[in-house]
């Protein structure tokens, strides 16, 4: 079975600074990566995703993920945030090759990005 | 652009009413899937349905039912609401036949339950 672990439920950051929201997974079989994002009041909406290739992924509104196999992680990255960006970020998985495409999601990390 | 529309967004229902959540995606996608989310939990997936005609449970079932109406319809049923049922729920839809594609999300529909 797959498991995904958010390492910090909540991070504080003040505007402009880098920030980096950890996300690691727990699986005995390939897996694709998402990182998704929830502004209040909002449904979720896909940030990036990694499906093979190239370990560095880049997203939408300046976000970019690394995966790294060895570390079973896939951390969320942005050079310099915006107070725009608060909002709750959720990183999933998905089995490689699995025809229901099924999401494991974590907890959650609230990104709360001060002036 | 409507993507995955969920009616209603906010609800009110006494312990025992029953109720259904209706969920619609114009996106001409196979899978469809429901959620719950509650603080702290994230979202757990309560029944999908990976194709028309066929309906599968989550990780937490009990307590509901579902239909896949058509192609674009996946409805959500509580028969008798319970307050633990209070959360917000979320619909989400996905084309292609692999775990490669991603989800697409409704707003959610916010149910509280007295």
């Amino acid at each position: 079975a797959q498991s995904v672990t958010q390492l910090d439920s909540q991070v504080p950051v003040f505007e402009e600074a880098p920030v980096e929201l950890r996300c690691n997974y727990s699986s005995s079989v390939s897996v694709y990566l998402f990182w998704y994002v929830q502004y209040p009041n909002q449904g979720l909406q896909l940030l990036l995703k990694y499906l093979s290739g190239s370990t560095l992924v880049k997203g939408i509104n300046g976000f970019e993920a690394e995966f790294n196999k060895s570390q079973t992680s896939f951390h969320l990255r942005k050079p310099s945030v915006h107070i725009s960006d608060t909002a709750e970020y959720f990183c999933a998985v998905s089995v490689s090759g699995g025809s229901q495409g099924n999401l494991i999601f974590g907890k959650g990390t609230k990104l709360s990005v001060k002036p | 652009n409507a993507g995955v529309t969920q009616t209603p967004k906010f609800q009110v229902l006494k312990t025992g009413q029953s109720m259904t959540l209706q969920c619609a995606q114009d996106m001409n996608h196979n899978s469809m899937y429901w959620y719950r989310q509650d603080p702290g939990m994230g979202l757990r997936l309560i029944y999908y349905s990976a194709s028309e005609g066929t309906t599968d449970k989550g990780e937490v079932p009990n307590g509901y039912n579902v239909s896949r109406l058509n192609k674009r319809e996946f409805s959500l049923r509580l028969e008798s609401a319970a307050p633990s049922q209070t959360s917000v729920y979320f619909c989400a839809s996905r084309g292609g036949d692999r775990g490669n594609q991603p989800q697409h999300f409704g707003d959610g529909t916010r149910l509280s339950i007295l």
